[in-house]
């Protein structure tokens, strides 16, 4: 069973729309949680991390972590073009990497 | 900005045969991942390292060798490539739970 789910699968967000992806996760050894993004053909590149209960804001994106729950959301306000990518949820316990999801692929549409 | 690079870019292996991908770093960081990445499974860790010297199995190492001869280099060695090993390889460098900066990628066929 993946230990970190996400949905939905895939994402059409009309330009200056709001996206909303989820993150869950089932294992409670995990501490910390990072939002990474992948433009095609690129490596991923880490979009925000968030381990304290509650929101966290950075530009467009805000991220919010239940720890109760181990669910872990991002939203991106304003989408943009450049937004289109493959978005991955991470979750770390530290003692090895990064266990990823199976991403969100965000589309915005003109 | 912190500095993966990784080679090649692009190789096609026979089966059977031996393939190595490098991966160099520029951040002094201690940590350094190899991921491999296909649709439907996302990323998955291969092998890792706390040093130069030192290489841990991570979720999926079955086929798959390390090596960490210096801070800066870390090696994933494929002794007999299968066609199931065909994927797109990320390596990637931090430190604890710090932010992992990935190289661009390496794509694997095997033939």
């Amino acid at each position: 069973q993946q230990k970190v789910q996400q949905s939905p699968e895939s994402l059409s967000v009309p330009e200056g729309g709001m996206a909303s992806l989820n993150c869950t996760s089932s294992d409670r050894n995990f501490q910390y949680f990072w939002w990474y993004r992948q433009h095609s053909g690129e490596g991923p590149k880490a979009l925000m991390s968030i381990f304290s209960d509650g929101d966290k804001k950075e530009g467009r994106f805000t991220a919010h972590l239940n720890k109760a729950s181990l669910h872990v959301s991002l939203h991106i306000r304003d989408s943009q073009p450049s937004d289109s990518a493959l978005y991955f949820c991470a979750a770390s316990d530290w003692a090895q990497g990064l266990t990823f999801g199976l991403g969100t692929r965000v589309s915005v549409f003109p | 900005e912190a500095a993966v690079t990784q080679s090649p870019r692009n190789k096609v292996a026979v089966t059977g045969g031996k393939v190595t991908l490098s991966c160099n770093q520029t951040n002094n960081h201690n940590n350094m991942y190899w991921y491999r990445q296909d649709t439907g499974h996302g990323l998955r860790l291969i092998h890792y390292s706390y040093g130069a010297g030192s290489t841990e199995k991570g979720d999926i190492p079955d086929g798959y060798k390390a090596s960490r001869p210096s801070q800066e280099n870390f090696s994933l060695i494929l002794e007999l490539a299968t066609p199931s090993q065909t994927s797109v390889y990320f390596c990637a460098s931090g430190e604890g739970d710090n932010e992992q900066f990935f190289g661009p990628g390496t794509r694997l066929t095997v033939l």
